[in-house]
């Protein structure tokens, strides 16, 4: 079965960091190319990052730019997100996605929130 | 960055009935497009690609057109399960970019 599963979410102060993974299954991870997406409570959704299948190429929206870093271990099979300087409008539950050209983003995990608070 | 605007924000319809969403882009995006079902506390559910494909395993009843600029959803005779928020997005570049979302809700 194709899954995706992250973790690493919690509670975090802000200003803090975090850093989140999403573990794939089910599938060739090192031939897909992945995204992050988030959702803030009661929210749409919001495309953070983008990663290529080799990692030569990246993309973050701008409202993370410089704050989010997306890596990936092919090795692993694990997509990750380090997240620095978090602010409170960061609080979300963040999903990974699967990426191709013809499909778009067809495979999503369950999702792992972020709260950021004092 | 690609605007994405879905009307209507809100929709509420009964069991049986043909409902249609609209999504239209700020820009062509030729038919790079996908639509999802999100209910709540769930994650978004992959439903049609390339603007009309359904995904293996989506009801038959799910329908997607459109090209450019101008795209739609429908549903031909609404289910139970229907009831849900659909969102369209848009990746003919980066970043993609998302509806705002359509509520389904029952009248």
């Amino acid at each position: 079965e194709v899954q995706l599963v992250e973790s690493g979410g919690g509670l975090v102060q802000p200003g803090g960091s975090l850093r989140l993974s999403c573990g794939a299954s089910g599938f060739i991870f090192s031939s897909y190319d992945m995204n992050w997406v988030r959702q803030a409570p009661g929210k749409g959704l919001e495309w953070i990052s983008y990663i290529s299948s080799s990692s030569s190429t990246t993309y973050y929206a701008g409202s993370v730019q410089g704050r989010v870093t997306i890596s990936r271990d092919n090795a692993k099979k694990s997509l990750y997100l380090q997240m620095n300087s978090l602010r409170a409008e960061d609080t979300a539950v963040y999903y990974c996605a699967r990426a191709t050209s013809l499909y778009g983003m067809d495979v999503w995990g369950q999702g792992t929130t972020v709260t950021v608070s004092s | 960055d690609i605007q994405m605007t879905q009307s209507p924000s809100t929709l509420s319809a009964s069991v049986g009935d043909r409902v249609t969403i609209t999504c239209r882009a700020s820009q062509s995006i030729s038919s790079w497009l996908a639509w999802y079902q999100q209910k709540s506390g769930k994650a978004p559910k992959f439903l049609i690609y390339k603007a009309s494909i359904l995904e293996n395993g989506v009801p038959s009843r799910f329908s997607g057109s459109g090209s450019g600029t101008e795209f739609t959803l429908t549903i031909s005779s609404l289910q139970p399960d229907d009831f849900a928020t659909y969102y369209c997005q848009q990746y003919n570049s980066y970043p993609y970019t998302f509806g705002q979302g359509t509520k389904l809700e029952i009248k």
